[in-house]
């Protein structure tokens, strides 16, 4: 079945470092792709997305690219601020038996330090 | 532009108390709908999602319960409230299939 894998947190980094949260995903077909972002006691927020290969999905300063050979969509940050520290989630959506049906992994949180 | 509301926003219920959670859009009409739980520190479990009036889908056996009387409004429901029901519980909506979804505020709630 389709899954999402991202990596374990938590992630601290020093304000100004490079960010990289990796996410893995297995899909049949042609899966969307997104990043989603959460901050404290909020709901989540659409950051980014990617809808076909080699798309690279852009916003606030973060990226992550469709990579269909290595079924990967990595989120990156050039210079992390301390307004960055939120749980990140990447999420796909794929067609499936009834339609399609959105996966989330299981978060990766981020605290960025002054 | 579209905005989504969830009440209320913290809820503490005793064990064996009933739960009504809502959620309305506005701004969209026939949206798609989920409920999501998300534990505490936790991903984020698909409770219920509908794709049209009176139409839900359960995704996870329990004692919750879902039902979508009008186009723009979802409804989570409970008999009798368990300790285990207690969570963070996120509304969402998007326009299609396969699209990003809008996440509502959430509704935290404790179940003493």
């Amino acid at each position: 079945g389709n899954s999402v894998t991202q990596m374990e947190g938590p992630v601290t980094l020093s304000e100004e470092a490079f960010l990289t949260i990796n996410c893995t995903y297995t899909a049949t077909g042609y899966p969307s792709l997104f990043w989603y972002v959460q901050y404290p006691g909020e709901g989540l927020q659409l950051l980014l997305k990617a809808t076909k290969a080699d798309d690279k999905g852009s916003n606030k300063g973060f990226e992550a690219t469709y990579r269909k050979e290595t079924t990967s969509f990595h989120l990156e940050k050039g210079s992390v601020q301390v307004s960055d520290s939120a749980v990140y989630f990447c999420a796909l959506s794929a067609r499936n038996t009834g339609g399609f049906k959105t996966i989330f992994g299981a978060g990766t949180r981020l605290f960025v330090k002054a | 532009s579209q905005t989504i509301h969830q009440w209320p926003a913290t809820l503490v219920q005793p064990v064996g108390s009933p739960l009504s959670l809502e959620c309305t859009v506005e701004g969209t009409s026939n949206p798609n709908l989920y409920w999501y739980r998300q534990a505490a520190g936790r991903g984020l479990q698909l409770l219920f999602y509908s794709v049209g009036i009176g139409q839900i889908s359960s995704e996870v056996p329990q004692n919750l319960s879902a039902s979508r009387p009008q186009d723009r409004q979802f409804i989570l429901s409970s008999k009798k409230l368990l300790l285990s029901d207690s969570g963070f519980y996120l509304c969402a909506w998007s326009k299609r299939d396969g699209d990003e979804q809008f996440f509502g505020p959430g509704t935290r709630l404790t179940v003493l």
